[in-house]
């Protein structure tokens, strides 16, 4: 499959734990938030986003996370599967929708 | 899949050389959204369409320019390419230009010897 980065930083959990993936945006201003996750030889893949007047926003098996005082957004994975396996990206929403991207956490999930 | 198509998956060309790549959004989706995927520049924002009409620019270099057609798929041309300009293309489709859930393609592999 296309490698997406080298030098990501990765996460390795079994399955069944629980994974939590950390991001620091850079824009105060930013209104959106959005969690994309890239397996390997596929585009990106829309998980879960949050609006900057919430703080937290629940999906199937995923918590997002929002502190606008340190600008900081988590992911949380309940149950990770080996499925779950992937580079997971936070975006901002600069304006126009236009989407500024992080570097990327790879996750790894071992059976 | 996510409704996005890109053609072609991959394209190995020359420097110098001038190529297009192809997108056809989700059915529905007006906007439509490149990204260029490199190693170490990461996944970054080209150019936005909203119905015919750019919209907003993002780091793209004048050597590559993208329309929205009538038919709302969309090309992106890059020219006078460069080994640097080898990266995975990605293009997103979303309804309305203030939605931000984008729907990504499969990418184009573009390859620059």
């Amino acid at each position: 499959g296309e490698s997406v980065g080298l030098h990501l930083p990765t996460l390795s959990v079994q399955e069944g734990d629980n994974s939590i993936i950390n991001c620091a945006y850079s824009n105060s201003a930013s209104d959106y938030f959005i969690w994309y996750k890239q397996e390997s030889g596929k585009g990106p893949q829309f998980i879960i986003d949050i609006r900057s007047n919430m703080d937290k926003r629940q999906g199937q098996r995923v918590t997002v996370l929002l502190n606008k005082t340190v600008k900081h957004l988590s992911l949380q994975i309940a149950a990770t599967q080996p499925g779950d396996s992937a580079v997971y990206f936070c975006a901002e929403n600069s304006g126009y929708s236009t989407l500024t991207f992080g570097k990327g956490t790879m996750l790894l999930v071992s059976p | 899949d996510s409704g996005v198509t890109q053609t072609p998956k991959h394209l190995i060309t020359a420097t110098g050389q001038r190529v297009t790549l192809r997108c056809s959004p989700r059915s529905g989706d007006l906007s439509v959204y490149w990204y260029q995927q490199s190693l170490d520049q990461g996944l970054q924002f080209l150019i936005q369409y909203y119905n015919g009409e750019e919209r907003a620019k993002g780091n793209i270099l004048e050597r590559f320019s993208a329309q929205q057609f009538p038919d709302l798929h969309s090309e992106l041309n890059l020219s006078s390419l460069e080994l640097g300009d080898s990266a995975l293309y990605f293009c997103a489709s979303s309804v309305a230009p203030s939605r931000a859930e984008q729907y990504f393609g499969p990418g184009t592999r573009l390859t620059v010897t």
